[in-house]
């Protein structure tokens, strides 16, 4: 069966430091994988997302994320982190175009 | 206005009440999605549809049921709520004519509670 995995439930980094989110999935091929960021009270806003080519994309906010086949993984950097980037991280999949699969979320605490 | 409308926003009920939740759509996308989210379980599927005759189950539909009323409108009742089913549900939507993978877009999210 289909996994996402987000091993840090919560995490907190000061303000100016870099971020780095872990998701690992489990699929039998390469799936389509997505970042998406929830602020409080909001829904869900797509950072970005890797269907093929280049491993390493880039999403809004400064945002980037590097698939590795052989990991399976499919982590979130940010080089430096600003306040307003505290949220809940939600890493997806995407299977056969029309099944999605949600990992449980890292909340991303900024302190001054 | 947003692209993706869910009402209401809060709704508190008491148990066995039935409740509806409503999702409409300017993007003009044909697929439809309702999810629920729980603390510590991320989000799960509910239901989906791919057009207006098509609607098929997720992996926790027990205890819901879905109308897709035209391509922009989807809803999702709940016919008796019971407390299990306080969440936040969210309302998604995908385009399945754009090239790769669809991606989803969200509403703002539904917070129900059922006392």
């Amino acid at each position: 069966a289909q996994s996402v995995t987000q091993p840090d439930i919560h995490i907190t980094v000061s303000e100016g430091a870099s971020l780095e989110l872990r998701c690992n999935y489990s699929y039998g091929a390469t799936p389509y994988l997505f970042w998406y960021v929830q602020s409080p009270g909001q829904g869900l806003q797509l950072l970005l997302k890797y269907f093929s080519g280049d491993t390493l994309v880039q999403g809004i906010k400064g945002f980037e994320a590097e698939f590795k086949r052989s990991q399976s993984s499919f982590n979130l950097r940010k080089p430096s982190v600003h306040w307003s980037d505290a949220a809940e991280y939600f890493c997806a999949v995407g299977v056969r175009s029309n099944q999605f699969y949600f990992g449980t979320g890292t909340s991303l605490t900024v302190i001054p | 206005d947003a692209d993706v409308t869910q009402t209401p926003r809060n709704r508190i009920t008491k148990t066995g009440k039935r409740i509806m939740l409503e999702c409409s759509q300017t993007k003009g996308h044909d697929r439809m999605y309702w999810y629920r989210q729980d603390p510590g379980l991320g989000l799960r599927l509910i239901y989906y549809s791919f057009d207006v005759k098509d609607i098929n189950k997720g992996e926790i539909s027990d205890g819901y049921s879905v109308s897709r009323q035209a391509q922009a409108k989807f809803s999702l009742s709940l016919e008796s709520a019971i407390p299990n089913q306080t969440a936040l549900y969210f309302c998604a939507t995908s385009d399945s004519r754009t090239s790769g993978a669809n991606v989803l877009t969200f509403g703002a999210g539904s917070r129900l509670t059922v006392l």
